[in-house]
């Protein structure tokens, strides 16, 4: 099984500051199919970025997705209210598929 | 627009049995496969498995033996089984369009087990 570490764990930025966001894999990522979502309270995961690179249908180009092999970075050009949020990553490389525990973007 | 709607009992006791039904509205369920992903209260998602429109199943071996996946094209509902469940399976339970990524997701429902 895959084990994603997430990075930081907690993340305090402003609005309108950037934001890098790390994914590490504990071994190589088939085909570098890794995503990223972002959640919100009490709502389900919105899915950003598929392919380590590709955004998703709706998805602004203020987010972006880099990597390969084990190690992926989502950033985020110019934080907006409504990124403040949990992020994760999952891998769907290989199964059992597997996410990251997480990384919390919280207002400075 | 494609909408997924969980549903089931929020109250399960231990050792029992854990029944959701995820209906699919606004797309054919043919072509697709359909997930199940779980995440305890404060805690991270976990992948259960998925069902191939088809009846083919993947499930995460941590829950193998545990869990059932089903598809009901006819209904365009997929239902996902948790057997002897424990305080540990209490999470909210989404159902998600793919076998990888995911686009469409449910609102996701909270199953508590406890007595």
């Amino acid at each position: 099984e895959i084990v994603l570490t997430q990075s930081p764990g907690t993340l305090s930025l402003s609005p309108g500051e950037r934001a890098t966001l790390s994914c590490r894999a504990s071994q190589s990522v088939s085909s570098n199919y890794l995503a990223w979502y972002r959640q919100k309270p009490g709502q389900a995961p919105r899915l950003l970025i598929s392919g380590a690179s590709s955004r998703a249908t709706g998805i602004p180009d203020r987010f972006s997705g880099s990597g390969s092999g084990t190690d992926f970075t989502l950033t985020i050009g110019r934080l907006e209210p409504e990124d403040f949020a949990v992020y994760y990553c999952q891998q769907y490389g290989s199964s059992p598929y597997t996410f990251g525990q997480g990384t919390k973007l919280e207002i400075k | 627009q494609v909408q997924l709607q969980e549903s089931g009992p929020g109250l399960v006791k231990p050792s029992g049995t854990l029944s959701l039904t995820c209906t699919v509205s606004g797309g054919s369920m043919n072509g697709y496969y359909w997930s199940w992903i779980r995440q305890p209260p404060g805690k991270g998602l976990e992948w259960i498995g998925y069902i191939y429109y088809s009846g083919s199943t993947n499930y995460n071996p941590s829950l193998k033996s545990r869990v059932t996946i089903s598809v009901d094209t006819s209904k365009n509902q997929i239902s996902l089984k948790l057997s002897s469940v424990t305080a540990a399976d209490t999470a909210v339970y989404y159902c998600a369009r793919g076998s990888g990524w995911y686009y469409y997701w449910g609102q996701g429902t909270l199953v508590t087990v406890s007595s």
